[in-house]
């Protein structure tokens, strides 16, 4: 059974505070990896996808990298704001309709 | 507004009674998913759809049924067979492109408690 992991599983910061998660999946049978983000009471959103080892991506405050030989992903928060409070969740695409997906990290972010 | 809806939000059963959670997406998409959220896992694929009377079993099919008899609608009934149906149930939709690239567009949600 393939899993990916998310850590930590959750995580409090102060306004300002510059903040990073990390997912970890299986590098074998890789397509690529999704970000989403989940406020509460609301749908999951999509923030990035990535394929390659290497890629970039940002969103305003928001980044993240893909080292799919080792198989990590990190998401930066730069000067975390309270708006930026939920649940990041990753992804990994691992062929036919299989998408496996991580428990979530919750971050609060205190004003 | 494009989206995709689910209904009810919250919804209550008592043992031994099916019920269906309903689906909705007005985005086109051809294929549709069905997870499930339990505390502190991540969402596992209950049944997925690539299209019109077509439907897959994913890792936790067992006491689930699905039917898509239209592009739009994707709806999930809990049988009396599933042996642990109170859950978090969140439906999603997609443009299914090659490679897995394409992004999965999320429901609200349903709760359901089985009393």
């Amino acid at each position: 059974i393939l899993n990916v992991e998310q850590s930590p599983q959750s995580l409090h910061v102060q306004e300002g505070d510059s903040t990073n998660f990390t997912c970890s999946f299986p590098s074998s049978n890789f397509y690529a990896l999704h970000w989403y983000r989940w406020e509460t009471a609301k749908s999951p959103e999509a923030l990035f996808v990535m394929t390659l080892n290497g890629d970039e991506k940002k969103k305003g405050r928001i980044s993240a990298t893909l080292n799919t030989k080792e198989g990590y992903s990190y998401l930066y928060i730069k000067g975390s704001q309270p708006e930026d409070s939920a649940t990041y969740l990753c992804a990994c695409y691992t062929g036919g309709f299989k998408t496996i997906f991580g428990a979530g990290t919750r971050l609060f972010v205190k004003a | 507004d494009g989206g995709i809806t689910q209904s009810p939000k919250y919804l209550f059963r008592k043992e031994g009674q099916n019920v269906t959670l309903s689906c909705e997406q007005n985005l086109n998409h051809d294929a549709m998913y069905w997870y499930r959220q339990d505390p502190g896992q991540g969402l596992r694929l209950i049944y997925y759809s690539q299209i019109v009377n077509d439907f897959q079993k994913g890792d936790i099919a067992e006491g689930y049924s699905v039917s898509r008899e239209k592009k739009e609608s994707f709806p999930l009934t809990v049988t009396s067979a599933q042996k642990n149906p109170t859950a978090f149930y969140l439906c999603a939709s997609s443009n299914k492109l090659a490679g897995g690239t394409d992004t999965q567009y999320f429901g609200p949600g349903t709760r359901l408690t089985v009393l």
